[in-house]
């Protein structure tokens, strides 16, 4: 498979904490993006970072990527109870057949006031 | 501005029975997907149509159907339920396929789906 995997599965923290995601791949990717899904809702982008770029920033979410690791990071600091969802990376690669997305299974976040 | 639109909300079938699901965007958008969701296995592609006209098998096409009507409209049909199709379906649009940055995905708000 080509999948992302997110890394944890599943993390809480309480309020005012960061919260760190980890997104791994198996092939050489053109970019790649987060996505942020609420329970019951459909999926909501929130940052693409190019494989020509190392770090990205975006209000409180910072996602890092390295193309040599094949690996990503999204990283939300003072987090707040809203930004309990579940989150996925989606890698977009060369060569692919079907020249979309594919997603990870996503990291479960519970933000507890 | 809707984004992207997707009915019906829930359906319930029994096994044997057909369904279309509906889809539509108003974003102008030239791509646009079906995904299913199912616990433990993240988002699925079951089909995808890169332009008006054209469409192509995902991931896991079996049991679907797909129509692009037009280009703002893209259908997916059961053509035969079974208990395995219980899942969420997604419907999506993106401006571009491929990798040139314009293929950020916009999702619809899902279409459960139970099989019995």
């Amino acid at each position: 498979s080509q999948q992302g995997e997110e890394d944890p599965q599943a993390l809480s923290i309480q309020e005012g904490e960061n919260a760190t995601m980890n997104c791994s791949y198996k092939t050489s990717i053109n970019n790649l993006q987060w996505y942020r899904q609420n329970s019951g809702r459909g999926l909501v982008h929130l940052i693409l970072i190019r494989s020509n770029e190392r770090e990205k920033h975006s209000g409180r979410l910072r996602v890092t990527l390295d193309t040599s690791k094949k690996s990503s990071s999204l990283l939300i600091t003072a987090s707040r109870a809203a930004d309990t969802a579940s989150y996925f990376c989606a890698t977009a690669f060369y060569g692919g057949s079907q020249g979309n997305l594919i997603f990870g299974k996503g990291t479960k976040l519970s933000v507890k006031p | 501005n809707a984004g992207v639109t997707q009915t019906p909300k829930f359906q319930v079938l029994k096994t044997g029975q057909s369904m279309t699901l509906q889809c539509a965007q108003d974003m102008n958008h030239n791509s646009m997907y079906w995904y299913r969701q199912d616990p433990g296995m993240g988002l699925r592609l079951i089909y995808y149509s890169a332009s008006e006209g054209t469409t192509d098998k995902g991931e896991v096409p079996n049991g679907y159907n797909v129509s692009r009507l037009n280009k703002r409209e893209f259908s997916l049909r059961l053509e035969s339920a079974a208990p395995s199709q219980t899942s969420v379906y997604f419907c999506a649009s993106s401006e571009a396929l491929g990798d040139r940055g314009r293929n950020t995905i916009y999702f619809g708000e899902g279409s459960w789906l139970t099989v019995v």
